[in-house]
């Protein structure tokens, strides 16, 4: 089975220019969730997206959006882009989303995409 | 809040040693769960092993092994018998019951040197 699938793999941007990443889950699975990874703040939480509904979002500016598709496969949006959001950009699925009382889906992750805002 | 601390920020061995990773979590639930994922340096994590509160028994999955003890708050990752392919960064991560957004820790970057 494929595992999970970020396109592109590298991305050089300059400030202000706005940028789309892609993410195709395992297939099967209809959870998909968004990570950044910087040196200084390690990994952190971006948002997470189940039956095209965007079930959480982390601490992040407006301006870092998502969506998902009817095939599970999620985009995310970073618009008028800053220097700080030079990172790589994590997207991980699993099978189903975390739900109280169930056992826990284990999150497969993808290669990520290296931004660079120039 | 839930918070991972990973003290070791790097941890240098030779092939063939024994090494282990520690993890302290901390969480109000009392349902939750933890992972250990590698990243090489790629860029992918990936998924080693995961353990659930509710279940204590430690384990061993080849040269993995790990420790998990409730009353310290700890879930201590072991690699026996190092490679040189074992080298990479290491990160333990804790989610809740109801909840898919993991929480990390800062990672353990491990050198295993021929």
């Amino acid at each position: 089975k494929a595992g999970v699938t970020q396109t592109p793999r590298y991305l050089i941007k300059t400030r202000g220019q706005q940028v789309t990443l892609s993410c195709s889950p395992i297939s099967g699975h209809r959870s998909v969730s968004w990570y950044q990874q910087t040196p200084g703040q390690g990994l952190q939480f971006l948002f997470e997206y189940f039956s095209e509904t965007q079930r959480n979002k982390g601490n992040f500016p407006g301006r870092f959006s998502g969506r998902q598709f009817s095939n599970s496969r999620s985009e995310m949006n970073v618009s008028t882009l800053e220097l700080g959001d030079s990172a790589l950009y994590l997207c991980a699925s699993s099978l189903s989303p975390g739900t109280s009382g169930i056992l826990q889906e284990t999150q497969y992750f993808g290669p990520g995409t290296r931004l660079l805002v120039l | 809040a839930q918070k991972v601390t990973q003290a070791q920020t790097e941890i240098s061995v030779v092939e063939k040693e024994d090494v282990t990773l520690d993890c302290v979590y901390e969480t109000r639930d009392t349902t939750y769960y933890l992972f250990w994922y590698k990243q090489p340096p790629s860029g992918e994590l990936v998924f080693l092993i995961r353990r659930n509160s509710f279940d204590e028994q430690n384990e061993i999955s080849g040269r993995y092994s790990w420790n998990f003890q409730k009353s310290t708050s700890s879930f201590n990752f072991t690699i026996t018998a190092s490679q040189v392919v074992d080298s990479a960064v290491y990160f333990c991560a804790l989610t809740s019951s109801g909840y898919s957004t993991l929480t990390f820790g800062k990672g353990t970057m491990l050198l295993v040197s021929p």
